[in-house]
């Protein structure tokens, strides 16, 4: 089992939709990425969370620590949102490597 | 430089040749990671330099990989041999210190194997 599962791993949303993407992790943590990679594009870092709550225009990110999970949310989508989110966490310990999960692609049609 | 940096942003060889790939992380980044990327696959961790720490090597798929980070600063990946399974799109990453921060990609080295 991965140690940093995404949900779903495809959605298709119409333009204006509210999008969920889901990242739940079994180990350990300092921190939680989440990434964006555009069709052909490089890897951008959208947020790092360690606890509570994120918003930057409209992305929010929410991070559980408890339940090890965290969300991403997209508000008032645009087909410019078109991309691969990725969820990874940094484990904790003397370690602080980052481990990826697979990824969500996102496709948001007009 | 203002990101990380990566060279070169594209690579063929044949089958058998030795590549090197740089990675240029931002200055004053303690933390360096190189990962690869295979069409239509999810990131794939290869090697990680925590400081002045002894490197995790885990990911290194075969020892035809190998990795070395020259004065805390500039890395290179060597690929000996190399193999068509090894094109894949390689990403170099930093980080400001190693107990966390946030995390910059470099733009990729595609690297295809003939």
């Amino acid at each position: 089992k991965n140690e940093v599962e995404q949900s779903p791993q495809n959605l298709t949303a119409q333009e204006g939709e509210f999008i969920t993407i889901n990242c739940s992790y079994s180990v350990g943590i300092s921190a939680l990425h989440w990434l964006q990679q555009h069709p052909g594009g490089g890897i951008v870092s959208l947020f790092m969370l360690s606890s509570g709550k994120k918003k930057h225009g409209r992305l929010i990110a929410t991070i559980n620590i408890q339940e090890k999970h965290s969300s991403l949310h997209i508000t008032a989508s645009h087909p410019r949102d078109s991309a691969v989110y990725i969820c990874a966490v940094r484990k904790g310990g003397a370690t602080n490597k980052l481990i990826f999960g697979t990824g969500t692609l996102l496709a948001v049609q007009p | 430089g203002a990101g990380v940096s990566q060279s070169p942003s594209n690579k063929v060889t044949e089958k058998g040749k030795d590549v090197e790939l740089r990675c240029d992380p931002i200055s004053g980044h303690t933390a360096l990671y190189w990962y690869r990327q295979s069409l239509g696959q999810g990131l794939e961790f290869l090697i990680y330099f925590q400081g002045n720490s002894a490197p995790d090597k885990s990911g290194l798929p075969s020892d035809r990989f190998s990795a070395e980070r020259t004065g805390g600063s500039v890395s290179t990946l060597t690929i000996q041999r190399t193999q068509q399974e090894d094109s894949a799109v390689y990403l170099c990453a930093s980080s400001p210190r190693t107990s966390g921060g946030a995390v910059f990609f470099g733009p990729g080295t595609r690297l295809t194997v003939l």
